[in-house]
């Protein structure tokens, strides 16, 4: 019953290393989001997409770039790491239109050292 | 831009308390209403929506929220609560021209059993 499938679960990386983190969906849906979780601040979307190629920034995309290649596929890449991007990463994904209810993985925790 | 805000950030009660979880939004216009839930260890789902229609909804395990829309609030509740509700708590908003909710600072609620 898997919907949202985010590839790592934990990550530990070096300052200034690249990281990507992958993200699919089972459901067909045409919005995916890249939010950042961090404890007291809620969650900060970084990027959102509504469409194959289509991307727009969200509240934090500083540090951050994304790729959607295929509807099912949202791709989340941090070109050289810092230490203020160790976070908790959730994807999720909804549909075009009506509710507009969001699915979430499971997230992916990176620590950058 | 909207926001919302999340009143209490630390919630700690004993079983059979009753709950309300405070959800203020800032936007003026027509808006769907989210509550979301993270429990241990577990992805964030949704635990109500409010589109339209009856102000007071119900959602899953016995929770229930009422849109107050001359207060621009959205109050989590429950009557009776289980060592099983200790989890994280999201109000989500989105304007009812977006695809993207905003989401508050979240609510960390703890019931001892």
């Amino acid at each position: 019953d898997v919907k949202v499938t985010q590839s790592s679960r934990y990550l530990v990386k070096r300052t200034g290393e690249k990281v990507f983190l992958e993200c699919v969906q089972d459901m067909d849906h045409e919005n995916m989001f890249w939010y950042r979780q961090d404890p007291g601040l809620g969650l900060r979307l970084i990027y959102f997409s509504y469409d194959v190629k289509m991307k727009e920034k969200g509240d934090i995309p500083e540090g951050y770039s994304v790729s959607r290649e295929k509807k099912e596929r949202f791709s989340l890449i941090l070109e050289s790491a810092s230490t203020n991007q160790t976070s908790m990463y959730l994807c999720a994904s909804s549909l075009f239109s009506g509710a507009n209810v969001l699915t979430f993985g499971a997230g992916s925790r990176l620590t950058v050292l | 831009a909207q926001s919302v805000s999340q009143h209490n950030h630390h919630v700690i009660l004993s079983e059979a308390a009753s709950l309300e979880l405070g959800c203020n939004y800032s936007y003026g216009g027509t808006v769907n209403l989210f509550w979301y839930v993270q429990y241990p260890g577990q992805h964030l789902q949704l635990l109500l929506k409010y589109f339209s229609g009856d102000p007071l909804v119900k959602g899953i395990k016995g929770f229930e929220a009422e849109f107050i829309k001359s207060k621009f609030s959205f109050n989590l509740r429950k009557p009776s609560v289980q060592w099983s509700d200790t989890a994280e708590y999201f109000c989500a908003v989105k304007s009812g021209g977006s695809y993207i909710p905003t989401f508050g600072r979240g609510t960390s609620l703890i019931v001892h059993p």
